[in-house]
């Protein structure tokens, strides 16, 4: 387990269609998170779970967005009834628990809405 | 919640200058501060850090400076090299807040040979 791997790296999509990406994160890293990434823009934070719990979403996060993580381990990130605003490049990080400490990400996933 | 700012959004220096770039924060609760570096299409890469209890932290050319009166931290790279040329974010966490990171919007650093 050398990082934080995320599939697919690339995701072309018709507005309307739902998409599903998945997250791996480091093994002994119970916090995940997702960002959202707009060229030329800092990650904007969307979700986060500690373990399997999602203690926390972004209210940029609309109702066709949804995350899980079901055992604690891999997460899945979907976007339903795609729009062309959604397209952006998805982050996936983790980290472990306790004092604050940065985050690995991974490659993220491009999304591209035609 | 956190509020992270940044400035200069684009930065070019000659190769062997020095680049400072800064950020500013909004809620004095924050106590860690990380810096990314993404190169061209791939992930961020955490370079630096610094907690809340600590003024200034230094590893080999980049160092970074924290003024929590003023709520305001900078990072430093010396003696650039054009491999240096990415874009540089800042971060801010607050202790409560599950470890959530808000970034800045980023500088681009470009290092003319």
């Amino acid at each position: 387990d050398t990082g934080v791997s995320q599939d697919p790296r690339h995701k072309i999509t018709k507005r309307g269609q739902n998409v599903t990406f998945r997250c791996d994160p480091i093994s002994e890293h119970n916090r995940l998170y997702w960002y959202r990434q707009t060229l030329g823009q800092g990650p904007e934070f969307l979700t986060y779970f500690q373990n399997e719990a999602q203690l926390e979403k972004s209210r940029l996060l609309s109702d066709r967005f949804s995350a899980e993580r079901p055992k604690g381990s891999f997460s899945t990130l979907e976007i339903q009834r795609t729009e062309q605003g959604d397209s952006a490049m998805y982050l996936c990080a983790s980290s472990p628990s306790g004092t604050p400490k940065g985050y690995t990400f991974g490659s993220g996933t491009r999304l591209t809405v035609v | 919640g956190e509020n992270v700012e940044q400035h200069p959004s684009t930065l070019s220096v000659q190769e062997g200058d020095s680049a400072v770039i800064k950020c500013t924060y909004s809620d004095s609760a924050s106590n860690y501060f990380p810096w990314y570096k993404q190169e061209l299409g791939k992930r961020p890469q955490l370079i630096i850090d610094i907690r809340s209890n600590v003024g200034e932290k230094k590893d080999q050319r980049i160092a970074v400076t924290l003024n929590k009166t003023a709520k305001h931290f900078s990072l430093h790279i010396t003696e650039t090299q054009p491999e240096d040329s990415a874009v540089y974010f800042c971060a801010a966490i607050l202790n409560n807040a599950g470890n959530m990171l808000t970034f800045g919007g980023g500088t681009r650093l470009m290092v003319k040979p």
